[in-house]
């Protein structure tokens, strides 16, 4: 079974320019999550999606959206970039189980990761 | 608000010496907490979990036992190998369903040399 997917592995983009990154979930999964691991500042939240809803947004600017497909899919867009966008961004698929005694079957599973460089 | 806070490293150890990595949370109620691995160059792989207090995850010879009263989940291996030097993450997830957004904590650095 194919785990989390993420294009392109790479990318560098210039200040002011737009990214979009994209994502395929585990198959069965509904909720994608974001992620930016920037140097030296961890792992923050960026946004989670589930079935085609934006369920929770991290604490970025507007300028980072996103969308989920109706096949679950998803593509995170950052526009203006700046230079501190530079970051490897993970994208994480689980199962979106709602009801009691069902948390712990919503594990997340995380892709390589996007690695964007801003010049 | 929820947050995760494990030692800083780089931890340096030689190979077969015993391995701890200290995390502790704060967060209301009863999150799940879990260890992630990040092998150089590589996503996150998730090591093990937990999800209510007392359980113990375990995995690849890694475990963590889920203490309430002290709020933490330290991950302990007895020996450890080359192979392990990777950046560890622990991390939790709210209790409510609705909450899945993972809280991480910054990482800890292991060099596991021969």
């Amino acid at each position: 079974e194919a785990g989390v997917t993420q294009s392109p592995t790479h990318l560098i983009k210039t200040r002011g320019q737009q990214v979009t990154l994209r994502c395929s979930p585990i198959s069965g999964h509904t909720s994608v999550y974001w992620y930016q691991q920037a140097l030296g500042l961890g792992l923050q939240f960026l946004l989670w999606y589930d079935e085609g809803e934006e369920r929770n947004r991290g604490n970025f600017p507007p300028r980072f959206s996103g969308r989920q497909f109706p096949n679950y899919s998803s593509e995170l867009n950052v526009n203006a970039l700046e230079l501190e966008d530079s970051a490897l961004y993970l994208c994480a698929s689980s199962l979106n189980i709602v009801g009691r005694g069902t948390p712990a079957k919503n594990i997340q599973y995380f892709g390589a990761g996007t690695r964007l460089s801003v010049l | 608000g929820d947050s995760v806070t494990q030692m800083e490293g780089p931890v340096t150890l030689s190979e077969e010496a015993f391995l701890t990595i200290n995390c502790t949370y704060t967060a209301t109620g009863y999150p799940s907490l879990f260890w992630y691995v990040q092998y150089p160059g590589e996503g996150l792989q998730l090591l093990l979990k937990a999800t209510k207090a007392d359980d113990k995850g375990s995995n690849k010879g890694f475990e963590a036992t889920y203490r309430k009263e002290t709020t933490s989940f330290h991950l302990e291996k007895g020996s450890v190998q080359v192979s392990d030097s990777a950046v560890y993450f622990c991390a939790l997830r709210p209790h409510k369903a609705a909450g899945n957004k993972l809280t991480f904590g910054g990482g800890t650095r292991v060099l596991v040399k021969p």
